[in-house]
């Protein structure tokens, strides 16, 4: 069973650039989109985007300005990058694989990471 | 993009069946059969329960099942279990290929 792990800087201050990125522990990438979605303390879940393997990349349009996605198949990596944070972006960020097919789910999750916002 | 709306709480005792919705527009719930449903226990990440409407991933018992009509979908919970209690979550593919999720239910088992 595929496993993903999330990592990233923990801290990042107000109006710098928050990176993430999430390993895959096996199994090919190629056939699958992967997500990024995050949960602020105490709140719901909010997907942040997509990416393939293929270069294609949607985002959520109320931080489409801000966010890139990229995935590296060599490395078994996607990565996550959103600029000019804030403390609205205080979160547990977590990445996911769809599901096999057209069926738009989120099928495996990794355990998260927390990305705090403060100076 | 608004989140689904889904009601706060649910409960029901041992046994029971409990119902929760998720209401959306024609443009995402409405517009599309791909509604999941996610539980998310207390410091756990989210595990995918229902997809396509009413499919079941391998390993998910089916007293969990999914339906829709409109643009509201719901999850029923057949039978339940202590272990059911936890928040849950709709999810709805959307227009411009993105996604929305619901604004989350949690599930108490009396």
């Amino acid at each position: 069973q595929v496993q993903l792990q999330e990592s990233g800087p923990g801290l990042v201050k107000p109006s710098e650039t928050l990176s993430l990125t999430c390993s895959v522990s096996s199994g090919s990438m190629n056939s699958y989109y992967w997500s990024w979605i995050r949960q602020p303390p105490g709140q719901g879940l909010e997907w942040i985007g997509y990416t393939h393997y293929s270069g294609s990349a949607e985002y959520n349009p109320s931080l489409k300005s801000r966010v890139t996605m990229s995935l590296d198949t060599w490395k078994k990596e996607i990565s996550l990058t959103l600029s000019s944070v804030t403390a609205a972006d205080t979160a547990l960020y977590y990445c996911a694989r769809h599901k096999a097919g057209a069926s738009n789910a989120f099928e495996i999750w990794g355990p998260g990471t927390v990305v705090t916002v403060s100076s | 993009q608004s989140a689904l709306t889904q009601p706060p709480s649910a409960s029901g005792s041992p046994g029971q069946s409990v119902t929760i919705s998720c209401t959306g527009t024609s443009s995402d719930v409405g517009g599309y059969n791909y509604v999941s449903w996610y539980q998310q226990h207390p410091d756990k990440a989210p595990k995918l329960m229902i997809y396509e409407v009413t499919q079941r991933p391998s390993g998910v018992p089916d007293r969990f099942s999914g339906s829709k009509s409109g643009n509201t979908a719901s999850l029923t919970v057949s039978g339940l279990q202590a272990e059911d209690e936890a928040t849950y979550y709709c999810s709805s593919y959307a227009s411009s290929n993105s996604y929305v999720f619901g604004t989350g239910t949690k599930v108490t088992v009396l």
